[in-house]
């Protein structure tokens, strides 16, 4: 079993529309968890970190769930440049992030 | 200009050859990490080093080696580079002083290697 699992998508939404991702991870040591974004071809860079009692940052809510060990993010009101690919990161201490194998978004006019 | 930075950008070598690939930072971070992307598999971790005299293996170290010269510079380098080495290698950065949410880490643009 992969320590962080995610669906690879690919996922297609209308413009405008909300979509969801979820991630489950197997360590119940994991401490800290993050969404990364990762645009084609480039460097993943840090979207959001993912706290306890969840959050929000404009059009994007993270939520953790410890006693089930998954992660899930929102995207509402979608945009064009919201297509890339979505990395769930969990951290069991700072010498190692677990990345998920990502999961695509495709936003379409 | 950019945090991170590494060098080369693409590199297509045979089998069998040497290659370093080069990552420096000026972000004044202590921590330093080297991973690869192969499509399906995600981010995996060769080595990381927390200063100069800390170098520690990750999850798929063997065929690789590091060489942290300064707290600003970390290298990788594959003694003798196969063809299912290639991949997308990225160099990242975090900063152990970092409070609050932990840890984060910032990424170079990556090197893309190819092996014939």
């Amino acid at each position: 079993r992969k320590e962080v699992e995610q669906d690879p998508g690919p996922f297609n939404v209308p413009e405008g529309a909300t979509v969801a991702f979820n991630c489950t991870y197997s360590n119940s040591a994991s401490q800290s968890f993050f969404w990364y974004r990762q645009d084609c071809r480039k460097e993943p860079k840090l979207l959001m970190s993912v706290y306890s009692s969840g959050n929000e940052d404009g059009r994007f809510t993270a939520q953790l769930n410890r006693a089930s060990q998954y992660i899930s993010l929102l995207i509402r009101d979608s945009k064009l440049s919201d297509s890339a690919t979505y990395l769930c990161v969990v951290s069991q201490g700072a010498q190692k992030l677990v990345f998920g194998q990502g999961t695509r978004l495709t936003i379409n006019p | 200009d950019a945090d991170v930075t590494q060098t080369p950008r693409n590199r297509i070598t045979k089998t069998g050859k040497r290659i370093m690939l080069e990552c420096s930072q000026t972000k004044g971070h202590d921590r330093m990490y080297w991973y690869r992307q192969d499509p399906g598999l995600g981010l995996r971790l060769i080595y990381y080093s927390f200063d100069v005299k800390d170098i520690n293996k990750g999850e798929i170290s063997d065929g690789y080696s590091v060489s942290r010269q300064a707290q600003a510079k970390f290298s990788l380098s594959l003694e003798s580079a196969i063809p299912n080495q290639t991949a997308l290698y990225f160099c990242a950065t975090s900063d152990s002083g970092t409070s609050g949410t932990g840890y984060e880490q910032y990424f170079g643009p990556g090197t893309r290697l190819t092996v014939t």
